[in-house]
């Protein structure tokens, strides 16, 4: 039972243009929401992060997204860099056991020059 | 070095053996993570230990997984009788203090486990 849902293993964009990364949960529990990025044979490093109480969180390039009436919450980059080419983890944490992270399963994104 | 490492990077061994997979947090951190990650899977919660706390293990898929912390640093995960569905990634985190939220977790490079 997945409550973190990322249905795009992979999304292709090219360099300049906007990545949009999209997860699903299923938790009405959880109330905050991070993505982790990961390049290969290294651990997931945090991007950002979004509280339940705001619908919006912008970092640089990165924006985060929160929908809780659809439980959807996206990450855009703005505009998008080959070094940006990575894995990206959608993650959520519940009251009560905010240290224990539910991930998705990542999207991979390429972005090409 | 300054970030979580781990220890050994990879490891192939034989079903029914014994493995034990090693954890150093970043100095100071008082809130240790360990996660594994299968193949096409996000990565999954196995056990979380914070300071003189009770570690919360509730991640751990069976008895034959166990998991210390000694001198609340070093974290060693051992995995007993070792089947096939054990073969993952196993990911070690810390943060500078526990209780998530907005206290960032920092991840080592992972032990890649596998079984044959």
């Amino acid at each position: 039972d997945q409550q973190v849902k990322q249905n795009s293993p992979s999304l292709s964009v090219q360099e300049g243009r906007i990545s949009i990364l999209n997860c699903d949960y299923t938790n009405s529990m959880f109330d905050y929401f991070l993505w982790y990025k990961k390049y290969p044979a290294e651990g997931p490093t945090f991007l950002i992060s979004i509280s339940s109480i705001k619908d919006k969180n912008e970092d640089g390039r990165f924006t985060v997204f929160l929908n809780k009436s659809a439980k959807h919450l996206s990450l855009h980059i703005v505009p998008s860099q080959p070094g940006d080419s990575a894995v990206y983890f959608c993650a959520a944490s519940r009251i009560g056991s905010s240290y224990k992270l539910i991930f998705g399963s990542g999207t991979r994104l390429l972005v090409r020059p | 070095g300054a970030g979580v490492s781990q220890s050994p990077s990879n490891k192939v061994t034989e079903k029914g053996k014994d493995v034990e997979l090693r954890c150093d947090p970043i100095s100071g951190h008082t809130a240790l993570y360990w996660y594994r990650q299968s193949l096409g899977q996000g990565l999954e919660f196995l056990i979380y230990f914070q300071g003189n706390s009770a570690p919360d293990k509730s991640g751990l898929p069976s008895d034959r997984f166990s998991a210390e912390r000694t001198g609340g640093s070093v974290s060693t995960l051992t995995i007993q009788r070792t089947q096939q569905e054990d073969s993952a990634v196993y990911l070690c985190a810390s943060s500078l203090m526990g209780g998530g939220g907005n206290n960032e977790q920092f991840f080592g490079p992972g032990t890649r486990l596998t079984v044959l």
